[in-house]
């Protein structure tokens, strides 16, 4: 059983639209989560980490926390043809437990 | 400066022989950790050392032995190398070790792509 589910994708988006990226995990006991950029080829780096309920807001991107639903989501407004990667979402439980990714493409 | 760095970033082997990657980091950070990312980008953790000592020990077969001779430097040692062992393995340093509420940002060296023929 997958701790931690994500769409693939891929999900493609036209320049300056909003992405949406959905995760969902299983450990009811998750308190912090993170969420990683992987571009092709590259290592994954870390966009945000959020541990409270509700949003979190960096620049263009804002990730959003609901416990109870055990969902993390992250937004990416206004998107731009180098936000094409696959992100990974990333449950803290004493160890980082990865979802697959959901590899995002943003046409110009 | 590289902060995490990996040798070889590429090896090519043949099934059956023994192979080891190497890890450094220079960021001054406590916990390191080894990686590894399927053909399908699932990226799970194998091992992690804090101060030179393990405490992640994930399922994984006993071929694969990591080793730690300081907290700078984390190796991983591959015995009886299998088709199934081909993956993208990466390794991370933190400041710290995870704690339950904690985030602490992992930094990933650029990787270590095995091809087992």
């Amino acid at each position: 059983q997958k701790e931690v589910e994500q769409n693939s994708g891929p999900l493609s988006v036209p320049e300056g639209a909003i992405a949406s990226l959905n995760c969902t995990y299983s450990d009811r006991g998750s308190q912090s989560f993170f969420w990683y950029r992987q571009y092709s080829g590259k290592s994954p780096e870390l966009i945000m980490f959020i541990y409270s309920n509700g949003d979190k807001e960096d620049g263009r991107f804002t990730a959003q926390l609901n416990k109870a639903s055990q969902y993390v989501s992250l937004l990416i407004r206004d998107s731009q043809p180098s936000d094409s990667a696959t992100y990974l979402c990333a449950v803290n439980d004493y160890k980082l437990s990865f979802g697959a990714g959901t590899t995002v493409t943003v046409r110009a | 400066d590289t902060a995490v760095s990996q040798t070889p970033k590429y090896l090519v082997t043949q099934m059956g022989n023994d192979k080891s990657i190497k890890c450094e980091q220079n960021l001054g950070h406590d916990t390191m950790y080894w990686y590894k990312q399927d053909s399908k980008k699932f990226l799970k953790i194998m091992f992690s050392y804090n101060n030179k000592e393990l405490i992640i020990n994930e399922t994984v077969p006993n071929r694969f032995s990591p080793k730690s001779p300081d907290k700078a430097h984390l190796n991983l040692h591959i015995n009886s190398l299998e088709l199934g062992d081909s993956a993208v393995y990466f390794c991370a340093s933190s400041q710290e070790r995870i704690n339950r509420a904690g985030g602490e940002t992992q930094y990933f060296g650029p990787g270590t792509r095995l091809l087992v023929l």
